[in-house]
């Protein structure tokens, strides 16, 4: 079975600066894809960056990107210039390609402050 | 395009009863699935239903099921209800072209008493 693990529960920065989202997996799978979701305070999920496991260009979305390390089984995020409207809980996840089924780590709750 | 929508928002239940939540999908998306949040277990999969037919099922008990209807609505009941299946419910719809990208809606907070 596959697992996600967030060894971050909590983290604060001060608006504009730069922080990173650890996430590590483990599967045995050659096949399949990461995302990092973000969960505003009483408000919906919503995917922030995917990665395809078989592309070993690191995906990239605004002030959004990610570092995939396959063999390592590493999959961070980074978000540049912070806004406050970053706060939320970020969670990762993994899918085993064609399952269409998440299994999400225990997520970051991530603090931007003015 | 409206989004996912859930019903009820909230609600209270007892030991013992069941439950039905509600979830209408984006328009257009064939794919839903099921997740429960709970602060101490995290998200977890329950199920997904695609094209009337439950595609994937989670480890949870047999108290949980749920079924899709012709135009993609979805419902799930929890029958015979634990304290500890107080939880949000979060349905996702996809369009299952784009791997992954599940869009949520705003969650079915069950608490039961």
């Amino acid at each position: 079975a596959q697992t996600v693990t967030q060894s971050q529960p909590e983290m604060s920065v001060q608006e504009a600066e730069t922080v990173t989202l650890s996430c590590t997996y483990d599967t045995s799978e050659s096949n399949y894809y990461l995302f990092w979701y973000k969960q505003p305070p009483s408000r919906q999920m919503i995917l922030v960056i995917r990665q395809e496991a078989y592309k070993q260009q690191n995906a990239t979305e605004n002030r959004f990107s990610v570092n995939f390390q396959k063999a390592a089984k590493s999959f961070s995020l980074k978000i540049s210039d912070s806004q406050l409207g970053d706060t939320a809980m970020y969670f990762c996840a993994f899918m085993e390609k064609g399952a269409q089924k998440l299994v999400f780590g225990q997520g970051t709750r991530l603090t931007i402050n003015p | 395009k409206a989004g996912v929508t859930q019903t009820p928002r909230y609600l209270i239940k007892t030991r013992g009863q069941q439950v039905t939540l509600s979830c209408s999908p984006i328009s257009g998306h064939r794919s839903v699935s099921w997740y429960q949040q709970t602060p101490g277990q995290g998200l977890q999969f329950l199920f997904e239903y695609f094209s009337e037919t439950q595609r994937n099922k989670g480890n949870f008990p047999g108290r949980f099921s749920g079924r899709q209807f012709s135009n993609s609505r979805s419902e799930m009941n929890v029958s015979t209800l634990e304290l500890g299946d107080s939880a949000l419910y979060l349905c996702a719809s996809s369009a299952r072209t784009s791997p992954g990208e599940l869009f949520f809606g705003e969650g079915s907070r069950l608490t039961v008493l």
